[in-house]
């Protein structure tokens, strides 16, 4: 089974709106890490966000907040006022704690329309 | 952050030849690092986890005589594709964990970008 399946390959969004990028996980660890990355055109992986399957609240940074519902499995990226940079590719990933391994899921292109 | 380096960042060589990929960590000591492979409009697949000091663990379906993988201090890892062919032509991306850090984070490298002729 997919340990990460983000099901949106393209989105749209207008400049300054907000946006969900969709992402479920799989896992039996009780123990794991959520992330989400920025791939631009350049290739680099950026870090945006991170949480953990323990913490109570969901991960906020910047204009990036995580919206974590642990019994649906699914940690959902929401990115508020979107900019003309946020156009990229964007991963959710998984690592848990049992193994070194990161679990990526197949990515959602994030396009942002002036 | 912890800053990944790698060299070269896009290299394009002739069929049959053999090319080496470095990954630094430039401000940290890292025991694991991981190789990536990145096909376009595709995500990373992981092809192998490197341990300082001893041999790397292969994925499924990667060949390890093809990718040789050598970790030979806590602070560099190299990838060398043996007589690479067109297929081979990918983005290839390390990264690495702080071996100090309780972190769970991985710092990605920039990626080198590799065409076969």
């Amino acid at each position: 089974a997919q340990k990460i399946t983000q099901t949106q390959p393209g989105m749209f969004v207008q400049e300054k709106e907000a946006v969900t990028l969709d992402c479920t996980y799989d896992t039996s660890d009780p123990s794991y890490g959520l992330f989400w990355y920025k791939q631009p055109s350049s290739g680099e992986m950026i870090f945006l966000i991170y949480q953990g399957s323990y913490d109570q609240q969901n991960a906020t940074e910047g204009r990036y907040s995580l919206n974590f519902q642990k019994a649906r499995k699914s940690a959902n990226l929401v990115i508020s006022a979107s900019q003309l940079g946020d156009s990229a590719m964007y991963f959710c990933a998984m690592r848990e704690a049992r193994g070194n391994q990161f679990y990526f899921g197949t990515g959602t292109s994030l396009t942002v329309i002036p | 952050g912890a800053v990944v380096s790698q060299h070269p960042s896009r290299v394009i060589c002739k069929s049959g030849t053999s090319v080496k990929i470095e990954c630094r960590s430039l401000d940290f000591q890292a025991t694991t690092m991981f190789w990536y492979r990145q096909f376009p409009k595709q995500s990373l697949m992981l092809m192998a986890t490197s341990n300082e000091g001893s041999k790397a663990t292969y994925e499924q379906g990667v060949e390890k005589d093809k990718f040789l993988i050598n970790h030979a201090s806590l602070t560099l890892s190299t990838l060398t594709v043996t007589s690479a062919h067109p297929e081979d032509s990918s983005f290839y991306i390390c990264s690495a964990r702080d071996r100090a850090s309780s972190d769970n984070e991985q710092f990605f490298g920039p990626g080198t970008r590799l065409t076969v002729l």
